[in-house]
């Protein structure tokens, strides 16, 4: 089982859906973070909760609502998203707050198609 | 604006012989770390090796090394004896320090053949 495990690993909506995107880390560590990696383009940062408290917002989208309810657990809820917004989208966690010298740890992600 | 250049989309090596991974960062901080990162068919993430800005030596893990010229900003990682199992795309990361960012180069997809 891999430290940081994500939930689910494809998914496919409509720009009118609701889903949610989930992510478990299993290594004691007290910050999380998402990440959306899109074709071509670097890795963007998109939160960042520190003891769940959303310490970072990198001037994402409303339409992206994170969701932190504990140490361990991270979510990251999708309505009415766009088709650019397809991408794969990569939780991290690590013991510390940034990266600081400590190592972020990344699940496999969850691939996102919006139709 | 701090930023992470790989200029390398695309890289190749025989398996057992050595390659080498070019990155360029651009920022007016002096300290921050370095990071590289592997990123195989299984999209997880995986860190190789990391620089503290601070340290002159040069990091080494086992197979892996960085070559860290902080005047040039360039940090460019080094695989020796590569292995079938080095294929993946490879990120160079940078972090300022006491900060959340890890800012992220387009990466470079290493392909290792017999």
């Amino acid at each position: 089982e891999t430290g940081v495990t994500q939930t689910p690993r494809h998914l496919v909506m409509g720009m009118t859906n609701k889903k949610s995107l989930k992510c478990e880390q299993h290594l004691g560590h007290n910050a999380m973070y998402w990440y959306k990696q899109s074709a071509k383009k670097p890795l963007e940062l998109m939160f960042v909760y520190s003891l769940e408290e959303r310490v970072e917002n990198n001037s994402v989208p409303s339409r992206f609502s994170p969701e932190c309810p504990n140490s361990s657990h991270l979510f990251l809820h999708l309505h009415t998203l766009q088709p650019e917004d397809s991408a794969l989208y990569l939780c991290a966690s690590s013991q510390g707050r940034g990266a600081l010298g400590n190592t972020i740890y990344f699940g496999e992600g969850s691939w996102l198609t919006v139709v | 604006a701090q930023t992470v250049t790989q200029s390398q989309p695309e890289m190749s090596v025989q398996e057992a012989e050595t390659v080498t991974l070019s990155c360029t960062y651009d920022t007016s901080e002096s300290d921050y770390y370095l990071f590289w990162y592997k990123q195989p068919p299984s999209r997880q993430m995986i860190l190789v090796i990391r620089q503290e800005a601070y340290k002159q030596q040069n990091a080494t893990e086992n197979r892996f090394s960085v070559n860290f010229q902080k005047a040039a900003k360039s940090f460019s990682l080094k695989i020796s004896d590569s292995q079938l199992g080095d294929a993946a795309m490879y990120f160079c990361a940078y972090s300022p320090y006491n900060t959340d960012k890890l800012i992220f180069g387009t990466g470079t997809r290493l392909q290792v053949f017999p």
